[in-house]
C-alpha cells in the first residue's frame, strides 16, 4: 500500500495560464475525492468519482474546472484561465467505496497552487 | 444541510497537560462523525471515525472522542499531550449524501515543553 499520491506537489502560474493535476489512488479503491483547501479553512468538497463516473460536483467547481478519472484509477483535474483567488491547496483522497455508509477517506500529500 | 462547528482556531497546552479539542455538529444526528489530523505538509491522516456502534470512540495516538446526543457535540481528547501532537485537528460530517465530507475549520493545537 502506497498511499493516495499527487504531483505535482507545488505548482507556481501565471494569472490566465491552465494547470492540471494528478492524483493516484490506493490501488484497490473505486471511489476518488478532490478537495480545495484555502489557508486557515478546512477542506472544501469539490467533486467525487466512482471508478469513471463523476457522481457528485459542487457548485464551486466553476466550468474553468474540470475533472476525469478515464479508467477508474488517476484522475486529472484542471483548472483553465487560472485566477488569483484559485491559488490553494488542492487535495485528493480515496476510498473503498459500499453504498449506504460514508467511507474513511485516505487523502494525500496536496498539491499547493500558487496564482501570481 | 449538516455541518460542524470547532470552537477556538488554536488552543495551547503544555506537555503532559489535557487536550480538549471541541466540535459541535448541526441539528439532525448524524450517522458519522470523523476527527482528522493534519501535520505541517501533509495530507489529513483519520483519527477517528463515529459509526453510531458506540458513543466513546477510541482512535490512533491515544485520542478518543465521545458522541453527546444532548450537546449535540463530538469532542476530541487526550490525557497527556506531546509534543509531536502539535497540528491542525479537523472534524467532518457527511452532508447530504453519503460521500460528500463537510469539514470544520480547523483547530491548531500547540504543544508548549
Amino acid at each position: 500500500d502506497t498511499g493516495v499520491s499527487q504531483d505535482p506537489r507545488h505548482k507556481i502560474t501565471k494569472r490566465g495560464q491552465n494547470v492540471t493535476f494528478r492524483c493516484d489512488p490506493i490501488s484497490e479503491h473505486n471511489r476518488l475525492y478532490w478537495y480545495r483547501q484555502t489557508l486557515g479553512q478546512g477542506p472544501e468538497f469539490l467533486t467525487y468519482f466512482q471508478n469513471e463516473a463523476q457522481l457528485e460536483k459542487s457548485r464551486l467547481l466553476s466550468d474553468r474546472f474540470s475533472a476525469e478519472r478515464p479508467k477508474g484509477s488517476f484522475s486529472t483535474l484542471e483548472i483553465q484561465r487560472t485566477e488569483q483567488g484559485d491559488s490553494a491547496m488542492y487535495l485528493c483522497a480515496s476510498s473503498q467505496g459500499l453504498a449506504g455508509r460514508t467511507d474513511t477517506q485516505y487523502f494525500g500529500p496536496g498539491t499547493r497552487l500558487t496564482v501570481l | 444541510a449538516q455541518s460542524v462547528t470547532q470552537l477556538g482556531s488554536h488552543v495551547s497546552v503544555s506537555e503532559g497537560a489535557l487536550v480538549l479539542l471541541r466540535c459541535n455538529y448541526s441539528s439532525s444526528v448524524p450517522p458519522y462523525l470523523f476527527w482528522y489530523v493534519q501535520y505541517p505538509n501533509q495530507g489529513l491522516q483519520l483519527l477517528l471515525k463515529y459509526t453510531s456502534a458506540a458513543t466513546l470512540v477510541k482512535g490512533i495516538n491515544g485520542f478518543e472522542a465521545e458522541f453527546k446526543k444532548s450537546e449535540t457535540s463530538f469532542h476530541l481528547t487526550k490525557p497527556s499531550a506531546h509534543m509531536s501532537d502539535a497540528a491542525e485537528y479537523f472534524c467532518a460530517v457527511p452532508e447530504g449524501g453519503y460521500q460528500k465530507v463537510t469539514f470544520g475549520t480547523g483547530t491548531k493545537l500547540q504543544v508548549i515543553p
